[in-house]
């Protein structure tokens, strides 16, 4: 299957900092792309869907202006937690759709990022 | 929206029985149907993808099938081995490749 490496997998940083989390289709073009959150002991949610050259599309009940969503090339993705606070801290974790010459599209998990705010 | 729901939350057997765990979902309307295991504080694991017209996939030790008109899935492991420990998680994307994730089943096999 395609490749989507998620950088870094884990992080630290202090509250009122902003963490920057990059996804990467390492051997396909990927328009589109996915951020999904999972705190603890519950399910992945998805945060927002990500465009090449325009405005990602965010859920319900996630503040764009505190995750900043970026997607300036058809490999790259990044997810920025502006002023993270400690109930920030979570399993963050992209996907990438891939839509090959034949057969069915798909999608590809990175490997997640664990975000932990102190 | 769709909605995705896991049966048992958690289990734990002996090592070398077989098991169910299973996936129901609210909106038939699913691209495919995917499970995923995922390891304490690791990332997922694709096992099996079932396209929306079929109605099973086999890996190994590992079967799934899925019934769209009643919105349910099932996953099979077959003789259980400590190294299935984890949580399973199924997942219904839409058209467009969004997933909805299920809670997740937390598995525990005994040695």
């Amino acid at each position: 299957g395609a490749v989507v490496s998620q950088h870094p997998s884990r992080v630290i940083c202090k509250s009122g900092t902003s963490v920057k989390i990059e996804c990467r289709s390492l051997d396909f073009q990927a328009t589109t792309m996915f951020w999904y959150r999972q705190f603890p002991k519950q399910s992945l949610m998805l945060m927002a869907t990500s465009n090449e050259g325009s405005k990602a599309t965010y859920e319900q009940g996630v503040e764009k202006d505190k995750f900043l969503i970026n997607h300036a090339s058809l490999t790259l993705s990044t997810l920025t937690v502006t002023s993270a606070h400690p109930e920030d801290s979570s399993f963050y974790i992209c996907s990438a759709e891939h839509i090959p010459d034949r057969g069915f599209t798909e999608a590809f998990f990175g490997q997640g990022t664990r975000l932990t705010v102190v | 929206k769709q909605e995705v729901t896991q049966i048992p939350a958690a289990l734990s057997v002996p090592e070398g029985e077989n098991l169910v765990l299973n996936c129901s979902f609210t909106d038939s309307a699913i691209y495919n149907l995917q499970w995923f295991r995922q390891d304490p504080g690791k990332g997922l694991t694709s096992l099996l993808l079932i396209q929306s017209s079929q109605r099973e996939q086999t890996s190994g030790r590992l079967n799934a099938s899925l019934d769209k008109s009643s919105g349910r899935s099932t996953l099979y492991i077959a003789a259980s081995q400590p190294g299935d420990s984890a949580t399973y998680l199924c997942a219904a994307p839409n058209t467009g490749n969004q997933f909805y994730f299920g809670t997740g089943t937390s598995l525990t096999v005994i040695p």
